[in-house]
């Protein structure tokens, strides 16, 4: 069956710096994958979206990356802030039989101390 | 209008009560969806509606059932629960399921099963 990893459940990091997250796959090809951030009680945010063929991704101070031999995901916010203190989720876009949907990783929480 | 509206906030019900959760969007989306989150562990995918139709059901109890009475509403009837149904349930909406798409979440309806 499918495992989405993301590497440990939590990550201190001290402002400024940039924060690596990483999502692992395995028994799957997804031809897109997400990253959503969530804060405490509220649904996820979408963030990003990359496509198999893409092998990276920039949206402001946020870059992922996709390695489709690895099986893997890098998500790097740079420069980080307090403010980016969540939960980070990756999502892989699984088809089966012509039906559609996304699965959560295990999620990391990031926490940026000031 | 980027929302995704989930009725009620918080519910309490007993394990012999019979209860509704309500999501709304007006995004024109056809594709909406059911997650449900326990504390500390990433979102779980219940049930998908792609244009009012079920194409997913990922195995959940016949204790939980979907209704889509049209492209804007999802309901989820509760009925007969037990305490470990406790959890965030996250309603969701996509222009299409899967693919190059990203979901909107509602903000969750925080269920307590007593």
């Amino acid at each position: 069956s499918q495992k989405i990893e993301q590497n440990s459940e939590a990550l201190n990091i001290q402002e400024g710096k940039t924060a690596t997250l990483t999502c692992n796959y395995t028994n799957y090809s997804p031809a897109y994958l997400q990253w959503y951030r969530q804060d405490p009680g509220r649904g996820p945010v979408f963030l990003l979206l990359i496509r198999e063929n893409e092998k990276e991704k920039r949206k402001e101070r946020l870059k992922v990356t996709f390695d489709t031999t690895l099986k893997q995901s890098l998500f790097h916010i740079t420069a980080s802030q307090p403010a980016d203190s969540a939960t980070y989720l990756c999502a892989l876009d699984m088809r089966n039989s012509g039906t559609y949907k996304y699965i959560f990783g295990t999620g990391t929480r990031l926490k940026v101390l000031a | 209008d980027t929302e995704v509206t989930q009725t009620p906030k918080h519910l309490v019900m007993g394990m012999t009560n019979k209860k509704s959760l309500k999501c709304e969007q007006h995004m024109g989306h056809r594709a909406m969806y059911w997650y449900k989150q326990k504390a500390k562990k990433p979102p779980e995918l219940m049930f998908v509606y792609s244009y009012e139709k079920l194409s997913i059901n990922e195995s959940v109890p016949s204790r939980f059932s979907p209704e889509c009475p049209n492209s804007s509403l999802l309901n989820l009837h509760l009925h007969a629960l037990q305490p470990e149904d406790s959890a965030l349930y996250l309603c969701a909406s996509s222009r299409r399921t899967g693919g190059e798409t990203e979901a909107f979440f509602g903000q969750g309806t925080r269920l307590t099963v007593v």
